[in-house]
């Protein structure tokens, strides 16, 4: 079992839909959790990371975490083309490295 | 504007050769990293360091070095270069306490060994 799984996608979401990406881990005493986006050709910038239980917001991005079933994601509302890249989860454990899946490629039509 | 800067975008090697990766930063950050990033496997995390002179071996250190002779420098060195190490590297930084525990990543050099 990997340690940080995500689906590669590709997810294709229309213009203005709600963009639903989902990351599981399997450290259950992982404490820090990141989503990076990840235009083609370029390197990761963080958007959103979340520590607690719960639901985290920023503008068009919402965060949410549930540690008891250990997973992660990330919804994009009001979804532009713009938002078109791979997304990697990233998790810290209890080792205090940080562990990247291998991404979700979301692509956003108009 | 903050910056994390590599050397190189393109680089092609040869097998065997002694291959120097170099990335600067200019934040004044504790805590520098060295990932490769390949197809379906993510980016996989080779050497970090948390201070000057000092290193840590990631999950992939086999065939790679450091070097962190000053704060703002980390070099990955691959002591002889074989196919399998062509990649994409990615350095990163960040600094120790930051609330959101952000990385800054250079823009990456892409590695060739033939």
């Amino acid at each position: 079992q990997k340690e940080v799984e995500q689906n590669s996608g590709p997810l294709s979401v229309p213009e203005g839909a709600i963009a639903s990406l989902n990351c599981t881990y399997s450290d259950r005493g992982s404490q820090s959790f990141f989503w990076y986006r990840q235009y083609s050709g370029k390197s990761p910038e963080l958007i959103m990371f979340i520590y607690s239980n719960g639901d985290k917001e920023d503008g068009r991005f919402t965060a949410q975490l549930n540690k008891a079933s250990q997973y992660v994601s990330l919804l994009i509302r009001d979804s532009q083309p713009s938002d078109s890249a791979t997304y990697l989860c990233a998790v810290r454990g209890n080792t205090d490295k940080l562990i990247f899946g291998t991404g979700t490629r979301l692509q956003v039509f108009p | 504007d903050v910056k994390v800067t590599q050397s190189s975008r393109y680089l092609v090697k040869r097998t065997g050769e002694k291959v120097f990766l170099e990335c600067v930063q200019d934040m004044d950050h504790e805590n520098m990293f060295w990932y490769r990033q390949d197809p379906g496997l993510g980016l996989r995390l080779i050497y970090f360091s948390y201070d000057v002179k000092m290193k840590e071996k990631g999950d992939i250190p086999e065939g790679y070095s450091v070097s962190r002779e000053k704060k703002e420098r980390f070099s990955l060195i691959l002591e002889s270069a074989s196919t399998n190490q062509t990649s994409m590297y990615l350095c990163a930084s960040s600094w120790t306490g930051g609330e959101d525990e952000k990385l800054f990543f250079g823009s990456g050099t892409q590695l060739s060994v033939l």
